[in-house]
């Protein structure tokens, strides 16, 4: 158990619906990474936010959001689904934010699939 | 941005042999190296990583070479196991600059080891 805790776990949509994604990151951990895992795109990194301010962002599209909330738990907003969506969402999160030792810890994923 | 290429994509192997996967990075200004072994349905977990103050590090069975000058580095498994059998991720990232230690990485290898 890495100490990342992500929900849902497994969801099922239609084409055009919104989804959120919810992750909660290890204690003490003041940075959070979201990061999309296609079968064919490796892991992609989508955003990242630290202490609740975004820090760096990646190929998100438009139609996806995140927060970072005070208590630390962030949430992925995905918008008018497409079926290019369905994925495997990855949360991770780490101590400093890119101070040492660097690891990430990752979270079980959110297997999303779009019908 | 950081770009990381790795190879093989995938690699086939008898059990007690070794296996090597390797990757090239782009930025110059990376300097730390991880490598995230998944297993079939399972998170990314950090199994070896390695400074760009270093040359080389060993655990067990598992070694990382690291190559500044030709920004490349190399994981090493030797005396493999069918239980090493996963897909292994290579990453860049710079620890203390602005990225706040985003990962950036490959495309991944499927290692399979013959029993």
């Amino acid at each position: 158990d890495s100490g990342v805790t992500q929900t849902p776990k497994h969801l099922i949509t239609a084409t055009g619906q919104r989804v959120t994604l919810r992750c909660s990151p290890r204690s003490g951990d003041l940075s959070v990474y979201w990061y999309q895992q296609s079968l064919d795109q490796g892991l992609q990194f989508l955003i990242q936010y630290y202490n609740g301010e975004e820090r760096a962002k990646g190929n998100i599209l438009e139609r996806f959001s995140a927060q970072q909330f005070p208590d630390l738990h962030s949430e992925l907003n995905l918008s008018s689904l497409e079926l290019g969506d369905s994925a495997l969402y990855f949360c991770a999160s780490s101590v400093g934010g890119g101070r040492a030792p660097g690891e990430l810890f990752f979270g079980e994923g959110s297997r999303l699939t779009v019908l | 941005g950081e770009n990381v290429e790795q190879h093989p994509s995938t690699l086939s192997v008898q059990e007690g042999d070794s296996a090597v996967i390797k990757c090239t990075y782009s930025d110059s200004a990376s300097n730390y190296f991880p490598w995230y072994k998944q297993e079939l349905g399972k998170r990314p977990q950090l199994i070896i990583d390695i400074r760009s103050n270093v040359g080389e590090k060993k655990d067990q069975r598992i070694a990382v070479t690291l190559n500044k000058t030709a920004k490349h580095f190399s994981l090493h498994i030797t005396e493999t196991q069918p239980e090493d059998s996963a897909v292994y991720f290579c990453a860049a990232s710079i620890l203390g600059g602005t990225s706040y230690g985003k990962l950036t990485f490959g495309q991944g290898t499927i290692l399979t080891v013959h029993p």
